[in-house]
């Protein structure tokens, strides 16, 4: 069965210090894989989606990076943090095709706190 | 441009009476309607989901109407339980990636 590690769990970190977030999926190839952001009493807000090791699309101009470098691997990466990147960092993957690419599968998320 | 929308970010429904979550959506070429559930401090669970070819899906507590013509779909848990407590997210599949409103928080009542 597919399962889906993001660590994690709980992160404080100072103003202007790197991040580095990693997800990494088992028993599938091949996944689509997305970072998303939970601002407190807000909506769930897509950050970066990769099709493929390489191919990285972002969907919001900010202060993080992401890059997948083996094709079950997501690195989501600041190199100085913002206070307003405090919130809940979720990770997701879907089947590459097929009907099941519509279901997303997440992690179960890093609270980072920026102080 | 909020694709996808969840008007009331709040409800309160009592034990073994019906919960209704809507969602309203904008885009058109939408073809599939999902629903999470999530707890505080973990990710979202899938729930069940509907493709635009359809009017109904049903498991168990759990029945997603959409109504195309209207943009409109939700999500009726019937009977309400106390584990039902938790924030509802609806999303639209969208090209590669899906649209998600701000979510309900549904609190059952004992």
């Amino acid at each position: 069965s597919q399962t889906i590690h993001q660590w994690p769990a709980t992160l404080v970190q100072p103003v202007g210090s790197p991040l580095s977030l990693e997800c990494t999926v088992e028993g599938t190839s091949n996944p689509n894989l997305y970072w998303y952001r939970q601002a407190a009493g807000r909506g769930l807000q897509l950050l970066f989606y990769s099709v493929g090791i390489g191919q990285i699309s972002s969907e919001v101009p900010q202060n993080l990076s992401a890059s997948r470098p083996q094709d079950r691997q997501f690195i989501l990466s600041s190199k100085k943090l913002l206070l307003s990147d405090s919130g809940f960092y979720l990770c997701a993957w879907t089947e590459g095709q097929g009907w099941a690419k519509n279901i997303q599968y997440f992690g179960a998320g890093t609270r980072l706190s920026v102080l | 441009d909020q694709q996808v929308k969840q008007n009331s970010p709040s409800l309160s429904v009592q034990e073994g009476r019906i919960s209704i979550l809507n969602c309203d959506y904008t885009n058109s070429m939408f073809d599939y309607f999902l629903w999470y559930k999530k707890y505080p401090a973990e990710g979202p669970t899938f729930l069940i989901s509907i493709s635009s070819i359809k009017d109904k899906n049903e498991d168990g507590r759990f029945t997603v109407f959409l109504n195309k013509s209207a943009k409109h779909l939700s999500l009726h848990i019937v009977p309400s339980q106390p584990g039902d407590s938790a924030v509802y997210f609806c999303a639209a599949q969208g090209a590669q990636k899906l649209v998600f409103g701000q979510g309900t928080r549904l609190t059952i009542n004992p």
